[in-house]
């Protein structure tokens, strides 16, 4: 079956590291997207990426960065300078044109310990 | 630019009853429309969308949604709730010829038995 999927489910982060969640998809979509999501807040763009090799800061990339060197690819990472990353990630992905609607992975849970 | 305001961050309802979860946009061009549920600790599922034709469009599973051009909204009902309803549903617009989502809040439905 076709889907997203990204991993870890849970993931532990110490104060000062770099960690990365990974997302891949088999959908042949163009277009991948992270989202934050915290409670009371909706989903947050972080970044996006229409095609392969070229990718665009959200509303909050700021502690993030990404690559999209496979078109079935698109890990984040969260920096040491992001300075509040516990959240709940979602990648998604979508078909050129947007009209279509977005296909979410399960989620990571990022928290700070 | 636009933007989507859920009026309801939390609606109780008794199993069997009808629900009505509202949404309002705002936006100075065309916009597709989308509702998405979000059960506990996973990602989003598209639910319906409003592209153009007939401003009444259905689930599979019992919900709609109508658009009304004229009060910018995009209300989501059934007529009659299951336990398995509760979840999170989220209201999404995005840009006819655009790209980005834009997603509300988020309403927390509780079907209560």
């Amino acid at each position: 079956d076709g889907g997203i999927t990204q991993s870890p489910k849970y993931l532990f982060r110490k104060e000062g590291q770099n960690v990365t969640l990974s997302c891949e998809q088999n959908l042949n979509h163009d277009a991948m997207y992270w989202y934050r999501q915290d409670p009371g807040q909706g989903l947050r763009l972080i970044y996006y990426s229409q095609i392969v090799n070229d990718f665009q800061k959200g509303d909050i990339a700021e502690g993030y960065s990404v690559s999209r060197e496979k078109k079935e690819s698109f890990p984040l990472t969260v920096t040491s300078a992001q300075k509040n990353p516990t959240a709940f990630y979602l990648c998604a992905s979508s078909r050129q044109g947007d009209n279509y609607g977005y296909t979410f992975g399960s989620g990571t849970r990022l928290t700070v310990v | 630019a636009q933007s989507v305001t859920q009026l309801d961050s939390q609606v109780p309802v008794f199993e069997e009853a009808p629900v009505e979860l509202r949404c309002n946009y705002s936006s100075s061009v065309s916009v597709y429309l989308f509702w998405y549920v979000q059960y506990p600790n996973q990602g989003l599922q598209l639910l319906l969308k409003y592209l153009s034709g007939s401003t009444l469009v259905e689930s599979i599973n019992g919900f709609e949604a109508e658009f009304n051009k004229s009060q910018t909204s995009f209300h989501l009902r059934k007529p009659s709730v299951h336990i398995s309803d509760t979840a999170e549903y989220f209201c999404a617009v995005t840009p006819t010829g655009g790209f980005k989502t834009i997603f509300g809040a988020g309403t927390r439905l509780f079907v209560k038995a």
